[in-house]
């Protein structure tokens, strides 16, 4: 199946720092990408949508200040965690879409696990 | 707002020993449904899906059927296997393949011991 890698898979800073996830879809060219969220115990949440060369679309309840999300490229899509808090830590995770061949399909990243002190 | 809601886990079980995992929804009309798989240190996987009433998504052994009488996607195997310890998740989208943010469950961990 296709391939997206998600790094850094385990991430720890300060307080108050801000800390950048990549997601790259390595063998195709995806416009959309979406990236989650799951806490301990609960479900992954989706965070916001993100289009290649367009601002991306957040979930309702989401600071788009705080999470910032860009996807310069057909391949990467970059989520910033900014000004970071201890009640960020968290997983998350990135999909990117494959259209097509034969049907469009979700590929998730490895994930990457933020962890705030 | 659509939901999934999944058994608790985790769920423990000898090796050849008949699989289980409940998955229900609530969604407004004809979702998707899907099952993936998270094997430890690696990104989710699909196992399997269905994408209308009465559908049955099968892979690896696994089998679910799309129900819609019950908003039911029970993940079913007969024989499981030391391999298949894993996080599974369930989850719906309203378009066909997933073009759309996935709703999910809050996973099932499942151990299989040999």
């Amino acid at each position: 199946g296709a391939v997206v890698s998600q790094h850094p898979s385990r991430v720890i800073c300060k307080s108050g720092t801000s800390v950048k996830i990549e997601c790259r879809s390595l063998d195709f060219q995806a416009t959309t990408m979406f990236w989650y969220r799951q806490f301990p115990k609960q479900s992954l949440m989706l965070m916001a949508t993100s289009n290649e060369g367009s601002k991306a679309t957040y979930e309702q309840g989401v600071e788009k200040d705080k999470f910032l999300i860009n996807h310069a490229s057909l391949t990467l899509s970059t989520l910033t965690v900014t000004s970071a808090h201890p009640e960020d830590s968290s997983f998350y995770i990135c999909s990117a879409i494959r259209v097509g061949q034969p049907n469009t399909e979700a590929f998730f990243g490895q994930g990457t696990r933020l962890t705030v002190v | 707002g659509d939901s999934v809601t999944q058994m608790e886990g985790p769920v423990t079980l000898s090796e050849e020993a008949f699989l289980t995992i409940n998955c229900t929804y609530t969604a407004t009309g004809y979702p998707s449904l899907f099952w993936y798989v998270q094997y430890p240190g690696e990104g989710l996987q699909l196992l399997l899906k269905a994408t209308k009433a009465d559908d049955k998504g099968s892979n690896k052994g696994f089998e679910a059927t799309y129900r819609k009488e019950t908003t039911s996607f029970h993940l079913e195997k007969g024989s499981v296997q030391v391999s298949d310890s894993a996080v599974y998740f369930c989850a719906l989208v309203h378009s066909g393949g997933g073009a759309d943010g996935l709703t999910f469950g809050k996973g099932t961990h499942l151990i299989i011991q040999p």
